[in-house]
């Protein structure tokens, strides 16, 4: 079963309007999410570390007052798109790896099933 | 300057035939590299990994093997089956908590 969940799956806003995707791990605590975003046929870019408790760590190109992202649990980070444009069209994938010493720490991510941003 | 790479975009075989989808690394600092399968409009789901230390790692009908003098890996799946048709990613990273660096995919497409 997924260990990572992402919501919601499909979210079709206006444009202007901000969106908020969850991303949960369900059976392990994470203190490090990653947030990756896929455009068609392209590689997922990295966009942003979430650390939990503290300040989200941006890759270069990426807004981080655009993408605000909040790990305020050890289950839980939020990514919200503020004043969303039709080139923030996208979807957008979290991942979590477990910590060290505890369950489902084996080296690999674990993704969620991806929310699929449409604004118009 | 992409770190991965998957130059091959798509790849067609029979079912029943070997699958080999390549990937080649830039960064010599990374030390674990994983593949990933990923359907469309679903997340990617981990299939194998392998450390630098070792050269060939085997699970079931995937093998992984490793070249770091060339950083270069390549997956084998044999026997290749229509529900292996998706887009596979090669993915790498350094030690430590770090996020991972993809490639670009490569579709590979089984056919019956």
């Amino acid at each position: 079963g997924a260990v990572v969940s992402q919501h919601p799956s499909w979210v079709i806003c206006k444009s202007g309007t901000s969106v908020k995707i969850e991303c949960r791990s369900l059976d392990f605590q994470a203190t490090t999410m990653f947030w990756y975003r896929q455009f068609p046929k392209q590689s997922l870019m990295l966009m942003a570390t979430s650390n939990e408790g503290s300040k989200a760590t941006y890759e270069q190109g990426v807004e981080k007052d655009k993408f605000l992202i909040n790990h305020a649990s050890l289950t839980l980070s939020t990514l919200t798109v503020t004043s969303a444009h039709p080139e923030d069209s996208s979807f957008y994938i979290c991942s979590a790896r477990g910590g060290a010493g505890g369950p489902r720490y084996t080296g690999e991510l674990f993704f969620g099933e991806g929310s699929r941003l449409t604004v118009l | 300057d992409q770190q991965v790479k998957q130059n091959s975009p798509s790849l067609s075989v029979q079912e029943g035939r070997i699958s080999i989808l390549n990937c080649d690394y830039t960064n010599s600092m990374f030390d674990y590299f994983l593949w990933y399968k990923k359907y469309p409009a679903e997340g990617p789901t981990f299939l194998i990994s392998i450390s630098s230390i070792k050269d060939k790692n085997e699970d079931g009908r995937f093998t992984v093997f490793l070249n770091k003098s060339a950083k270069h890996l390549s997956l084998h799946i044999v026997p290749s089956q229509p529900g292996d048709s998706a887009v596979y990613f090669c993915a790498a990273r350094n030690s430590g908590n770090t996020p991972l660096v993809f490639g670009k995919g490569t579709r590979l497409s089984v056919i019956a």
